[in-house]
């Protein structure tokens, strides 16, 4: 079945560290997205990516990196240069074309600092 | 600057009533969606609305989209405790380029039995 995978879905991060979520999607999407959400609260952009090797800074990149170096994946990396990490990731894709409706997303990846 | 605005933020409603969420938007779009998410899980589709008079129905849930009032709404017929969720609208751009969405802040709801 196509779908999306982010993985772990539990991370664990020491102060100074730097951590990789994945996100892996075999539904043939060119765009794909990443979130971050704090309890209570809606869905912040951090970089998203419409096509392999682009991608663009969301409303809140920094202390975060990504790569987009084949189409099926779209990694996450939360630098030590994030001050505040501790939150719900969410990783989405979407289709190009008039015809394509609507993300699909992960099913997140919840990271604490320890 | 794109702004999703939804009310309320918070609703808590009796088994058994009817109430309304309201999502407005700042641009011209004529593509809206709503999404469920449970506590501490994903993002799930409910609706995808394609124009202007769309109206969408699934169980006690129906959408419903105004682009010319920029208004999409969300009507929540005599509900069940299943139901308790937050809910999000999120808006494409126009002209469409298959970019991001831009999300609401959430309606969180709770039903109480």
């Amino acid at each position: 079945d196509g779908g999306i995978t982010q993985s772990p879905k539990y991370l664990f991060r020491k102060e100074g560290q730097n951590v990789t979520l994945s996100c892996e999607q075999n539904l043939n999407h060119d765009a794909m997205y990443w979130y971050r959400q704090d309890p209570g609260q809606g869905l912040r952009l951090i970089y998203y990516s419409q096509i392999v090797n682009d991608f663009q800074k969301g409303d809140i990149a920094e202390g975060y990196s990504v790569s987009r170096e084949k189409k099926e994946s779209f990694p996450l990396t939360v630098t030590s240069a994030q001050k505040n990490p501790t939150a719900f990731y969410l990783c989405a894709s979407r289709g190009s074309g008039r015809g394509s409706y609507g993300y699909t997303f992960g099913s997140g990846t919840r990271l604490t600092v320890v | 600057e794109l702004k999703v605005e939804q009310n309320p933020l918070f609703l808590s409603m009796q088994e058994g009533k009817n109430y309304t969420i309201y999502c407005n938007y700042s641009t011209t779009s004529d593509r809206l969606y709503w999404y469920r998410q449970d506590p501490g899980k994903s993002l799930e589709s409910l609706f995808v609305l394609l124009s202007n008079g769309a109206v969408k129905q699934e169980g006690r849930l129906m959408a419903s989209l105004d682009t010319k009032a920029r208004l999409s709404t969300l009507h929540i017929t005599a509900a069940v405790h299943d139901l308790s969720a937050t809910y999000f609208c999120a808006v494409d751009l126009l002209p469409f380029t298959g970019n991001q969405f831009y999300f609401g802040t959430g309606t969180s709801l709770t039903v109480i039995p």
